[in-house]
């Protein structure tokens, strides 16, 4: 079974610019979600699709950050203009379903590196 | 949300069994325990949950108190492969009913050869 595939991996851009980030989830998973994760510190959510529809993006600075989800596959993240303090790992991960009494597994990508000079 | 802690890092030596400790004392008696690891450079990856019973799976075991508040991950033989940090996670953590994580800073697990 393919993994959830990021791309690029890395991407260095100066303050100002703008960025956007690919990813295909697995194959089925109706749930994708967007988190950051800056140097020494665990991932955090940045936005979350089901199927093609956003659940949740109470953390995403929507001023600067846009998302979405077309046909409720592939996912784009987006950034304009970039900030110094954007730097961090940019991780998706997908999943079957989302919701209590049990949270599916989530599979992760393998993160795009961001620097922001 | 339920607050955890767990130790910044441990160590351990390769071949030998490892305990990873967490306390979620706030957790609610019907929210799910999970853990993640992250190996370095990678996306995290899903280890194990559970909710009252003790689980197992290839990978780990998870002991989970009797009283709820608290659990711990074991590995029952290090590998150098299993170097990474580990995120304990009540499902409490989890946004609402959405399913997201929500990941505190983890423990730091070294394994020495």
């Amino acid at each position: 079974e393919a993994g959830v595939a990021q791309s690029p991996r890395y991407k260095i851009i100066e303050k100002r610019q703008s960025v956007a980030f690919w990813c295909n989830p697995i194959s089925g998973h109706a749930t994708l979600y967007w988190y950051q994760q800056i140097l020494g510190q665990g991932p955090k959510l940045l936005i979350q699709f089901q199927n093609n529809g956003v659940v949740d993006d109470s953390q995403l600075p929507k001023d600067r950050f846009s998302a979405e989800r077309l046909k409720g596959v592939d996912s784009t993240l987006k950034i304009q203009p970039a900030k110094l303090e954007d730097s961090a790992v940019y991780l998706c991960a997908s999943s079957l379903s989302s919701g209590r009494p049990f949270s599916y597994e989530q599979y992760f990508g393998p993160g795009t590196r961001l620097t922001v000079t | 949300d339920a607050k955890t802690t767990q130790p910044n890092s441990m160590e351990s030596n390769e071949e030998e069994p490892v305990h990873l400790p967490c306390n979620h004392s706030t957790i609610s008696g019907t929210d799910y325990i999970h853990w993640y690891r992250q190996l370095p450079s990678q996306g995290p990856e899903y280890v194990i949950h559970g909710l009252t019973s003790n689980v197992n799976n290839r990978m780990a075991s998870l002991a989970i108190a009797e009283d709820r508040k608290s659990s711990t991950l074991i590995l029952h033989r290090a590998t150098l492969r299993d170097a990474a940090v580990y995120y304990c996670i009540p499902q409490t953590n989890y946004g609402g009913s959405q399913g997201n994580l929500i990941f505190g800073k983890g423990t730091k697990l070294s394994v020495k050869p």
